[in-house]
């Protein structure tokens, strides 16, 4: 059964980079793409971007300019980064694995609670 | 990239059937048969419930069933369960590699 689990800083201030990490349990990184979701409070839910094992990357161009994802072969696992955070950046980030080819979302994470300072 | 467009609410008795749309444009929803719906309860990751429009992963009763027509895609839920009081959310590929997302409906069962 595959099992994603997700860590990082939940607690930031304005102006710094928000930075997860979601480590896949059985199953490989070369396998799947792996994304990143965000869902502020009482909202609805966000793509922020993807990886696949390769290195290659796809985001949404709202938040191109701040989102790297990136991959880790070696220890299984993908992480996000997020700069120049504002409170706007509030939400409860969440890793999915993404079946490569067709666009959906089959397994989760239990998501990450992020909350930005002002 | 707007979010796509789903009410914010629908209802229904138990044993009911209620439909909830997801509208987008020919860029999205309208262009591929990449539209799938997550259910989601409070404080829980989001579910698939639908894939490619229509198909439904295993373990997903089959009171769930999607369909799409033009640019709108709709999510029906036969035989209402007390369980199925959720928010459900629609997306869709939206070209160029990138995803998109409904605002999401908060279905109560009455």
């Amino acid at each position: 059964q595959v099992q994603l689990r997700q860590w990082g800083a939940g607690l930031l201030q304005s102006s710094e980079t928000l930075s997860l990490t979601c480590a896949v349990y059985g199953d490989s990184v070369y396998n799947f793409c792996w994304s990143w979701i965000r869902q502020p409070p009482g909202k609805g839910l966000e793509w922020i971007g993807e990886v696949n094992h390769s290195g290659d990357t796809n985001y949404n161009p709202s938040l191109k300019s701040r989102v790297t994802v990136s991959v880790d072969r070696s220890k299984n696992q993908f992480s996000l980064k997020l700069s120049s955070v504002t409170a706007a950046d509030t939400a409860v980030y969440y890793c999915a694995r993404r079946v490569t080819i067709y666009y959906y979302m089959d397994v989760w994470g239990g998501g990450t609670t992020v909350t930005v300072s002002s | 990239q707007s979010a796509l467009t789903q009410p914010p609410s629908a209802s229904g008795s138990p044993g009911q059937s209620v439909t909830i749309s997801c509208t987008g444009t020919s860029s999205d929803v309208g262009g591929y048969n990449y539209v799938s719906w997550y259910q989601q309860h409070p404080g829980k990751a989001p579910k698939l419930m639908i894939y490619e429009v229509t198909k439904r992963p295993s373990g997903v009763p089959d009171r769930f069933s999607g369909s799409k027509s033009d640019n709108t895609a709709s999510l029906t839920v036969s035989g209402l369960q007390a369980e199925d009081e959720a928010d459900y959310y629609c997306s869709s590929y939206a070209g160029s590699n990138s995803l998109i997302f409904g605002g999401g409906t908060k279905l109560t069962v009455l």
